[in-house]
């Protein structure tokens, strides 16, 4: 079966510390995305990655970084700079950036004690 | 103001009714996008569009780009269509802006 995996569903770590969340897909697709859920607010864009080796920050990717290493890999870091980082934390992937549906994975769920 | 505004923030419903959930954007855009939230939180998309009208079984999206407006129908709407209805909007190297949803709450 294809899709995007995101583990694990639930996350808790202690303030200060850095954790990093996974995210996988067989797709094939170029573009991967990193999104972030509050409640009452519309997701926000943390970062996207349009091709191997390349990212580009979005609208609120501080305290966060990434990397992009595997085609098939999007791994995030949430980093103790990072002021409020308890939240929903969504992948997706598209074949390309532009003008093309996103698949979203099933999120993990941060709470930092 | 945020760019895309979704109305009405709550919806709740009988089962049978008819649902308008509507969307207007501000910016210049390529596509719109309605999505789906269960509970869980998984999301799912329902349509992409640019112009005009997109059918999938008893789900109907609408675009008027002169009106930046767009509308989602569910007909015949059911309890497990109870989700938050998400619309976003695709401007600049297919990023999306996304409203802050519609939770839909449909009773037997």
């Amino acid at each position: 079966d294809g899709g995007i995996t995101q583990s694990p569903k639930y996350l808790f770590r202690k303030e200060g510390q850095n954790v990093t969340l996974s995210c996988e897909q067989n797709l094939n697709h170029d573009a991967m995305y990193w999104y972030r859920q509050d409640p009452g607010q519309g997701l926000r864009l943390i970062y996207y990655s349009q091709i191997v080796n390349d990212f580009q920050k979005g609208d609120i990717a501080e305290g966060y970084s990434v990397s992009r290493e595997k085609k098939e890999s999007f791994p995030l870091t949430v980093t103790s700079a990072q002021k409020n980082p308890t939240a929903f934390y969504l992948c997706a992937s598209s074949p390309r950036v532009v003008y093309n549906e996103q698949f979203f994975g099933p999120g993990t769920r941060l709470t930092v004690l | 103001k945020n760019e895309v505004e979704q109305s009405p923030q709550n919806l709740t419903a009988q089962e049978g009714e008819f649902i308008t959930i509507n969307c207007s954007y501000s910016v210049g855009i390529s596509a719109l996008h309605w999505l789906q939230q269960h509970p869980g939180g998984g999301i799912v998309s329902l349509f992409m569009l640019s112009s005009g009208k997109k059918k999938h079984g008893r789900l109907i999206a609408t675009i008027n780009i002169q009106e930046k407006h767009s509308s989602l129908h569910i007909t015949a709407s059911h309890p497990r269509d109870s989700a938050v209805y998400i619309c976003a909007v695709s401007a600049s190297y297919g990023k999306l802006t996304f409203g802050q949803g519609t939770i839909l709450t449909v009773h037997p």
